[in-house]
């Protein structure tokens, strides 16, 4: 069976620095890769995902992250944050035969501090 | 309006009771699932269903029952509310042609006392 672990669970960052929330996954076949952001007191939400080709992956507001397959590493960047991106984040993994379901990591706590 | 809506937003019952969590979406999508999320363990799935005639058990069921009322609508029930099935519980649907970009509702906080 798959996993997903975020080893940290609470990250704080001042305004404009560089962040980068770690994801470490474990499965023995081909996986799919996402993060989802939660803001305060609302559902989850697709921040970005990998599925094939381009083992870098970015989204619409900034963010990026890298499959590394050889150190089972999803990690979520950004180089300069922004108050508006406190938020919850969650690691996500889905394997060939799962039925296409995913399985969530226990999710880092980003706030970004004035 | 919201695309994905949970009814109720907030409950408190206590342990034994039984209690339904309703969840309606009107993007026409075939999926539906419900999970809860507790501190510290990030969300896990309860059941999913991909059709109204197709009902499956997630990672965590037991304790649960689901119902697929139509294509639009999900309900989860709790036969007999214990105390640690307090939690934040999500409702989430997505496209057959994109199944791994799921679809969120606002959740609703159960409190078993």
């Amino acid at each position: 069976a798959q996993s997903v672990t975020q080893l940290d669970s609470q990250v704080p960052v001042f305004e404009e620095a560089p962040v980068e929330l770690r994801c470490n996954y474990s499965s023995s076949v081909s996986v799919y890769l996402f993060w989802y952001v939660q803001y305060p007191n609302q559902g989850l939400q697709l921040l970005l995902k990998y599925l094939s080709g381009s083992t870098l992956v970015e989204s619409i507001n900034g963010f990026e992250a890298e499959f590394n397959k050889s150190q089972t590493s999803f990690h979520l960047r950004k180089p300069s944050v922004h108050i508006s991106d406190t938020a919850e984040y969650f690691c996500a993994v889905s394997v060939s035969g799962s039925a296409r379901q995913l399985t969530f990591g226990s999710g880092t706590q980003l706030t970004v501090l004035p | 309006d919201a695309d994905v809506t949970q009814t109720p937003r907030n409950r408190i019952t206590k342990t034994g009771k039984r209690i339904m969590l309703e969840c309606s979406q009107t993007k026409g999508h075939d999926r539906m699932y419900w999970y809860r999320q507790d501190p510290g363990l990030g969300l896990r799935l309860i059941y999913y269903s991909f059709d109204v005639k197709d009902i499956n058990k997630g990672e965590i069921s037991d304790g649960y029952s689901v119902s697929r009322q139509a294509q639009a609508k999900f309900s989860l029930s709790l036969e007999s509310a214990i105390p640690n099935q307090t939690a934040l519980y999500f409702c989430a649907t997505s496209d057959i042609r994109d199944p791994y970009e799921q679809y969120f509702g606002p959740g609703t906080r159960l409190t078993v006392t």
